[in-house]
């Protein structure tokens, strides 16, 4: 079991450019999350989704899309990248069951930095 | 919503015993995460309390008190390892979502 993979590692992109951060999960975990985390900010939900289809917005949403056509992946887009973006991004997955801790296991992560 | 505090910093002396503190402030409750997260790393999964008390798992337990909304991770034995980022997170009733506290970053010396 690989857990959740992400690519890539680290990224640098200019003001205005797009990208794909690929978010990949081999456990089958119904629900995957992605947070942003800023240096002593703490982790911050941008968005989730309870399974294949289906993705709604966390806390802090804006710039980003999703989307969820397999039960494995789960891509994060930003299109117009803003130095306010700049930031370490994780992805998450638990296995929604009921009656389970349902903890959340993480991804390596993907540094990105805008400028 | 919900609202979570955890001290930014501590330092402990290695073979010690610490405890960091997390208390919240939430609208609805549905168990509190414990995560550690190394430099430059992911959090991984230390602990999960949904009922009052401790839970205990090797040198690191876990207590909870609903009523106070509060809640403490222990270490025993303090290892340099065990230098670290420690993530407080509550989870909202009827929710899969977390909601973290900044991190308490724990400094392990000599």
């Amino acid at each position: 079991n690989a857990g959740v993979t992400q690519t890539p590692k680290f990224r640098i992109l200019k003001i205005g450019q797009s990208m794909t951060l690929q978010c990949t999960q081999d456990m089958n975990h119904n629900y995957m999350y992605w947070y942003r985390q800023d240096p002593g900010m703490g982790l911050k939900l941008i968005y989730y989704s309870v399974g294949a289809g289906i993705t709604d917005k966390g806390e802090v949403p804006n710039g980003y899309n999703v989307s969820r056509s397999t039960t494995e992946d789960f891509p994060l887009r930003l299109e117009l990248a803003a130095p306010s973006q700049t930031s370490v991004y994780f992805c998450a997955s638990s296995d929604g069951l009921a009656g389970a801790y349902n903890e959340q296991f993480f991804g390596p992560g993907t540094r990105l930095t805008v400028l | 919503g919900q609202n979570i505090d955890q001290p930014t910093e501590m330092t402990a002396t290695e073979g010690a015993i610490v405890q960091i503190n997390c208390t919240y402030q939430t609208s609805g409750f549905n168990g509190l995460f414990w995560y550690q997260q190394h430099a430059g790393e992911a959090p991984t999964f230390l602990s999960y309390n949904v009922l009052d008390g401790l839970e205990e798992k090797g040198r690191f337990s876990s207590f909870l008190s609903r009523s106070k909304g509060y809640s403490y991770l222990l270490l025993k034995e303090l290892q340099m390892k065990d230098s670290a980022s420690y993530l407080c997170a509550v989870r909202g009733a009827g929710s899969y979502q977390l909601t973290f506290g900044k991190g308490t970053k724990l400094s392990v010396i000599p």
